[in-house]
């Protein structure tokens, strides 16, 4: 079964520098959330979509950016890099649950990108 | 408010015996309840859920979890542990009347002696 699709896998940027990180949902998932765990921590949640347009915000950094596309597939900009970006990012996808969906309420995680900023 | 709480840092238990993984909840109405095991470097994944129904749920790799209504509990169990089960563990809840927001606990950390 396809799963959660993240690229690239690992990356290496270097302070005040920009990146980008790609996600690409389970076929005919709506919703897609970006979580940032750093060493240790838990899950922090970033920011999420459903149907393409944006349906919460968390503690996403005023640097950070994310959008979702017309294909579903979502992607996380971060600019202006510090040391503490530096962690896990992951995306997971889900169908929508309650009155505007039939899913099954579990997320889907997919492997995450590793951002090592130095 | 939401929230999700793991009150223990880390389990200790040896192989073969049972193991618990406590989890407590708050949330307004009837909640979605998730477990989810992460290995080093790796993704969460989905091991059991609670929806509606049965309080005992049955998840993988011999996992199962009770809810506990009364006690605003979700604990993760197992009868006989294994050393593979060593892993980090998140306790996760989801609220539909939120915009569909979930929120993870901090997280188990547990260790599986031979």
């Amino acid at each position: 079964a396809a799963g959660v699709i993240q690229s690239p896998r690992h990356l290496i940027k270097e302070k005040r520098e920009t990146a980008t990180l790609k996600c690409y949902p389970i076929p005919r998932h709506d919703t897609v959330y970006w979580y940032q765990q750093g060493p240790g921590q838990d899950p922090q949640f970033l920011i999420s979509f459903y149907e393409k347009m944006q349906s919460d915000k968390g503690s996403i950094p005023d640097r950070f950016s994310a959008q979702q596309f017309s294909d579903y597939h979502s992607e996380l900009n971060m600019s202006s890099l510090e040391l503490g970006d530096s962690a896990l990012y992951f995306c997971a996808s889900s169908l929508v649950i309650g009155d505007r969906g039939f899913g099954t309420g579990e997320l889907f995680f997919g492997e995450g990108s590793r951002l090592t900023v130095l | 408010a939401q929230s999700v709480a793991q009150p223990e840092d880390q389990v200790n238990v040896a192989e073969g015996n049972p193991l618990t993984v406590k989890c407590t909840y708050s949330v307004s109405g009837n909640p979605y309840l998730f477990w989810y095991v992460q290995y080093p470097n790796r993704g969460l994944q989905f091991l059991l859920k609670y929806i509606t129904g049965d309080n005992l749920v049955k998840g993988s790799y011999g996992f199962e979890a009770e809810f506990n209504k009364s006690q605003t509990s979700f604990h993760l169990k197992k009868p006989s542990a294994l050393v593979s089960d060593s892993a980090l563990y998140f306790c996760a809840v989801r609220d539909i009347r939120l915009g569909n927001k979930f929120y993870f606990g901090s997280g188990t950390k547990l260790n599986v002696k031979p």
